[in-house]
């Protein structure tokens, strides 16, 4: 079956460094794959997705690679901010009708001023 | 704006008293699902419509019911909630239209205690 493996926290960091959360997948299919990001207290929000093979997702400063050969889309930011403390889930959707959605885990990342 | 709206925030029900949590969306779309996340956990799916087509996670409990009346409109219903259920229920949204890489809108959650 499908599976989303991402890697564990809590990842600390000081403001301005560089940031990598890995996360591989596995999966039967030809899956979409996103990152979600949820604040304290609230639901989640898509960050950025990747829907093919070598797809870039962007969004606020982080990227993400779709990468097929070796079943990965890590994501990463040149330099974190405060405010990107949150908590960060990968994960994968098949190519079904109703868009049902795997996560991974989730990394929680705390960002020291 | 928001565009999937859950109610109560926080609902605080005492052990084994029947609680409903809504969830509306102004998005249209044709699937709604309902997770439960305990804290420091990934969200696990309890169930979806997709329209009026209910699809029950296996290893969802009795206890968990769902209504989706209308396109806009979809409840959970716990009947008896017992201490390991309080949780964050979140409700989220999608189009649907089998194309690949449709985006789930998420709510705020509402958040579950049982006393």
């Amino acid at each position: 079956g499908n599976s989303v493996t991402q890697m564990e926290g809590p990842v600390t960091l000081s403001e301005e460094a560089f940031l990598t959360i890995n996360c591989t997948y596995t999966a039967t299919g030809y899956p979409s794959l996103f990152w979600y990001v949820q604040y304290p207290g609230e639901g989640l929000q898509l960050l950025l997705k990747a829907t093919k093979a070598d797809d870039k997702g962007s969004n606020k400063g982080f990227e993400a690679t779709y990468r097929k050969e070796t079943t990965s889309f890590h994501l990463e930011k040149g330099s974190v901010q405060v405010s990107d403390s949150a908590v960060y889930f990968c994960a994968l959707s098949d190519r079904g009708r109703d868009d049902k959605i795997i996560f991974g885990k989730g990394t929680r990342l705390h960002i020291l001023p | 704006d928001a565009m999937v709206i859950q109610n109560p925030r926080y609902q605080v029900t005492q052990f084994g008293k029947p609680v409903t949590l809504s969830c509306s969306q102004t998005l249209n779309h044709n699937v709604m699902y309902w997770y439960q996340q305990k804290s420091s956990q990934a969200p696990k799916l309890l169930f979806h419509y997709y329209d009026k087509d209910f699809n029950n996670e296996a290893d969802t409990p009795d206890n968990f019911q769902s209504r989706r009346p209308n396109t806009s409109f979809c409840f959970l219903d716990i009947r008896s909630p017992g201490l390991g259920d309080a949780a964050m229920y979140l409700c989220a949204t999608s189009r649907g239209d089998g194309f690949s890489g449709n985006t789930i809108y998420f709510g705020e959650g509402s958040w579950l205690t049982v006393v």
